[in-house]
């Protein structure tokens, strides 16, 4: 069965970087977009990003363009999302998500925390 | 940016009765491609998101066929009839037509 897991997320001081990774298992990775959603204490869900299955398609939200990068190792059936000049409202906790306009399965989550 | 106003955002039901919760963009939903890209999930506590509904109607294997999702243009409800305890959590639409995507700000649905 569909299995993502995520990891990477931990406390950083506003300005810091992250990266978070996502593990994929029992589907062909390569086969399919992935994005990144997430979701602030307490509030709603966010599209951040997706990457097509050959890298060459990826999006992302205003919020973090130019901030946030995603990419893919399909050797390693891993998707990442690399996030640089955190800030406090970046505090979430990040999911990836199989396919880029309907995501069917998703990951557990790997929480971030921005705070000085 | 497309705009998706749930309603309502609070929503007590009674064990067995049925429930609907309203969907708007503002925007039509209809891709070049011919297809409606309307997603209906359920994030039960403390769960990550379980997608429910794709494309306006088409539910999720594994789901009760208790749920349904219609609509079309800019108006989408999702309705779940006979609620069950496993139904409580909070439902989200969210709409992948136009870039960015984006979600609607989620209905809790309670039991009374």
């Amino acid at each position: 069965q569909v299995q993502l897991v995520e990891s990477g997320g931990d406390s950083v001081e506003p300005g810091g970087s992250l990266r978070l990774s996502c593990t994929a298992s029992g589907f062909t990775f390569s086969d399919y977009y992935m994005s990144w959603i997430r979701q602030a204490p307490g509030k709603g869900l966010e599209w951040l990003s997706y990457i097509s299955g050959n890298s060459a398609d990826t999006n992302y939200a205003d919020s973090v363009k130019g901030r946030f990068t995603i990419s893919r190792d399909n050797t390693k059936n891993s998707l990442f999302l690399q996030l640089n000049s955190l800030r406090a409202e970046d505090t979430a906790v990040y999911y990836c998500a199989t396919t880029a306009r309907e995501p069917q399965f998703w990951g557990q989550g790997t929480r971030v925390t921005v705070s000085s | 940016d497309v705009v998706m106003t749930q309603s309502p955002l609070s929503l007590p039901v009674t064990l067995g009765q049925s429930a609907s919760i309203s969907c708007r963009s503002s925007q039509g939903l209809v891709y070049s491609n011919g297809n409606t890209y309307l997603n209906w999930f359920q994030q039960r506590p403390g769960q990550s998101p379980r997608r429910l509904i794709y494309r306006v109607s088409n539910r999720d294997s594994g789901v009760p066929d208790r749920f349904s999702g219609s609509g079309s243009g800019t108006d989408f409800t999702l309705k779940i009839s006979r609620v069950e305890a496993e139904d409580v959590g909070v439902y989200y639409c969210m709409q992948a037509t136009h870039s960015p995507w984006t979600f609607g700000l989620g209905t809790r649905l309670e039991i009374q």
